[in-house]
């Protein structure tokens, strides 16, 4: 079944910098993959998807990168803030009937004022 | 008009009890999930329901046992809980296009 490795489990930045989250998944047939936003106390939020056809795709300052090859995904956060302190998930998926999401393991992000 | 909404929010209990966990999405989506979080937020996957079909049963103990009366609804029993059972259970739904979940606020059962 498929796997998916996320890294780094922690990341600390200072508000202004960028962030960056890398995951890897294994199995080629995946498609379909998510990055959620979990803040403290509160459910899992889709923030920004990319589907299997694309390199990449962007919304306003998350921005997710797709290497189909390598089989590995990443989501950058550019000018961050200290709303954007949460642990994020990356997942995978096959899409429509399989489409249970496998979850990488989560990166708790903090940034700093 | 909470689009994924879970009861109860919290859930304290003996071990041994039987509980159960409800789950209703107003969204009119095809498939709903129930994934559990462990206390270090790994999110698995447990169970899901497409028009009250199970099609994925993953390794979870038979003392779990979902039930979907109808596609809007898919609640958790749990029989004869353990320690180990404690953790927050999220339910999700997923439309028929097959991209992206919403998920509910999540039950924290802690058993004692």
């Amino acid at each position: 079944g498929e796997n998916v490795e996320q890294h780094p489990s922690t990341l600390s930045v200072q508000e202004g910098d960028s962030a960056v989250i890398k995951c890897t998944y294994s199995d080629s047939a995946s498609n379909y993959f998510p990055w959620y936003k979990q803040e403290l106390g509160k459910r899992p939020q889709l923030i920004i998807d990319i589907r299997s056809n694309v390199g990449e795709k962007k919304d306003q300052r998350i921005a997710v990168t797709l290497n189909k090859t390598a089989k590995h995904f990443s989501l950058h956060i550019t000018e961050t803030q200290p709303e954007d302190s949460a642990v994020y998930f990356c997942a995978a998926s096959k899409g429509l009937r399989q489409g249970n999401l496998i979850f990488g393991k989560g990166t708790k992000l903090s940034v700093k004022p | 008009d909470t689009a994924v909404s879970q009861t109860p929010k919290y859930l304290v209990t003996q071990m041994g009890n039987d509980k159960s966990i409800k789950c209703e999405q107003n969204l009119g989506h095809d498939t709903m999930y129930w994934y559990k979080q462990d206390s270090k937020k790994f999110l698995k996957i447990m169970f899901s329901y497409n028009n009250k079909e199970l099609i994925i049963n993953e390794t979870v103990p038979n003392r779990f046992s979902p039930k979907s009366p109808d596609k809007a609804h898919l609640n958790l029993h749990i029989n004869s809980l353990e320690l180990g059972d404690s953790a927050v259970y999220f339910c999700a739904s997923m439309a028929a296009g097959g991209l992206g979940y919403t998920f509910g606020s999540g039950t924290r059962l802690t058993v004692v």
